[in-house]
């Protein structure tokens, strides 16, 4: 089964600097993708970046960026020049389908950046 | 366009009471899901529902049922709330075909006391 493993429950970061959220996983499916998703303490979920197990390049997003290590399976969020607006939960997903139907989501990392 | 919206936004139950958590879509996506959210974990899929007339059971289905009205509505009810219902609840859709990105609602908070 899909597994989604988050290991760092919060992280620190002052603002302009970039920080890196880390995130593996664990599917024996050829074909997947992986997801990041931001939580404001509004509590609504934010779609952030995509990356497709067969893209050959990694996934970008304005100032967001994912680190794609296929043979490792880390699929880490970085996110470059943190703004005091970044200040949320930050969840990494996958596919646990070829349809992409079911998502399965890591338990999420804490970001506070500080001004 | 209001996206995805969830009714109630707040919602306290009597432990064996039931209610119906209702979810719309205005982007004409085909499919449509229904996560819950506890505290210090992520979410979890309870149902989803690839196209209209079609439901299937996520990872954490026991205690719920869902209804797939129409193209834009999906509900879920709970027949016999019990307190380990208590949680956020999401719900999110997204088109077919290649895209990838779910749509989230702004959730519901439920409490079973």
């Amino acid at each position: 089964a899909q597994k989604i493993t988050q290991t760092q429950p919060g992280m620190f970061v002052q603002e302009k600097e970039a920080v890196t959220l880390d995130c593996t996983y664990d599917t024996s499916d050829p074909s997947y993708g992986l997801f990041w998703y931001k939580q404001p303490s509004s509590g609504e979920m934010i779609f952030l970046i995509y990356q497709g197990s067969y893209d050959q390049q990694n996934a970008t997003e304005g100032r967001y960026s994912l680190n794609f290590q296929k043979a490792r399976k880390s699929a880490n969020l970085v996110i470059s020049a943190s703004q005091l607006g970044d200040s949320a939960m930050y969840f990494c997903a996958m596919s646990a389908d070829t349809g992409f139907q079911k998502l399965v989501f890591g338990t999420g990392t804490r970001l506070l950046v500080s001004p | 366009n209001a996206g995805v919206t969830q009714t109630p936004k707040f919602q306290v139950l009597k432990t064996g009471q039931s209610m119906t958590l209702q979810c719309a879509q205005d982007m004409n996506h085909n499919s449509m899901y229904w996560y819950r959210q506890d505290p210090g974990m992520g979410l979890r899929l309870i149902y989803y529902s690839a196209s209209e007339g079609t439901t299937d059971k996520g990872e954490v289905p026991n205690g719920y049922n869902v209804s797939r009205l129409n193209k834009r509505e999906f509900s879920l009810r709970l027949e016999s709330a019990a307190p380990s219902q208590t949680s956020v609840y999401f719900c999110a859709s997204r088109s077919s075909g290649s895209s990838t990105k779910q749509y989230f609602g702004p959730g519901t908070r439920l409490t079973v006391t």
